[in-house]
């Protein structure tokens, strides 16, 4: 069956920290995957995507995540997290031309 | 650029009431379009796509419908609303005919049924 999993449901790092949020993913082919952050009340804003070429993907914020086909993981990482940082983040696989399979969300708080 | 409208913003409608929110698209043409449901904690539901004008895909069967009478324009409806309909509602687009499209959400409407 197609999924995502995103097991951390909220995260609390400290300003200045460094932040791995975690999604694994169940799907047969190719993935294509995205990571979207959701500041509360607002819509979703792409932050980064892999589609094929180097395993390792920059994005916008100064965020990166790392596509890992042995361990069907593709991880967000930030070396030092800002408090405007502190909102949901999605992670997403892609099913067709169409279609996105979303994990549930990760929560981040950010402490001063 | 692109950019994407949603309204409105924010709705409170009580049950058995009538629904229609609206996104359009400016900055691109013959776009896909998408109406999302998201619930806390459980991420976001794809409930229609559309690839053309009058041409509507429903993934989930449910008490809404969704129409496209313009290139741009996308439109979730309902005849009567329930209190299961709560929710915040996120349209997107993307550009059609890429083998993965990449989807961009407009800022989402949320709906409150008492």
């Amino acid at each position: 069956a197609q999924s995502v999993t995103q097991p951390d449901i909220h995260i609390t790092v400290s300003e200045g920290a460094s932040l791995e949020l975690r999604c694994n993913y169940s799907y047969g082919a190719t993935p294509y995957l995205f990571w979207y952050v959701q500041s509360p009340g607002q819509g979703l804003q792409l932050l980064l995507k892999y589609f094929s070429g180097d395993t390792l993907v920059q994005g916008i914020k100064g965020f990166e995540a790392e596509f890992k086909r042995s361990q069907s993981s593709f991880n967000l990482r930030k070396p030092s997290v800002h408090w405007s940082d502190a909102a949901e983040y999605f992670c997403a696989v892609g099913v067709g031309t169409y279609k996105y399979i979303f994990g549930t969300g990760t929560r981040l708080k950010v402490l001063a | 650029s692109q950019t994407i409208h949603q309204w409105p913003a924010t709705l409170v409608q009580p049950v058995g009431s009538p629904l229609s929110l609206e996104c359009t698209v400016e900055g691109t043409s013959n776009p896909n379009l998408y109406w999302y449901r998201q619930a806390a904690g459980r991420g976001l539901q794809l409930l229609f796509y559309s690839v053309g004008i009058g041409q509507i895909s429903s993934e989930v069967p449910q008490n809404l419908s969704a129409s496209r009478p313009q290139d741009r324009q996308f439109i979730l409806s309902s005849k009567k609303l329930l209190l299961s309909d709560s929710g915040f509602y996120l349209c997107a687009w993307s550009v059609s005919g890429d083998v993965q499209e990449t989807q961009y959400f407009g800022p989402g409407t949320r709906l409150l049924v008492l």
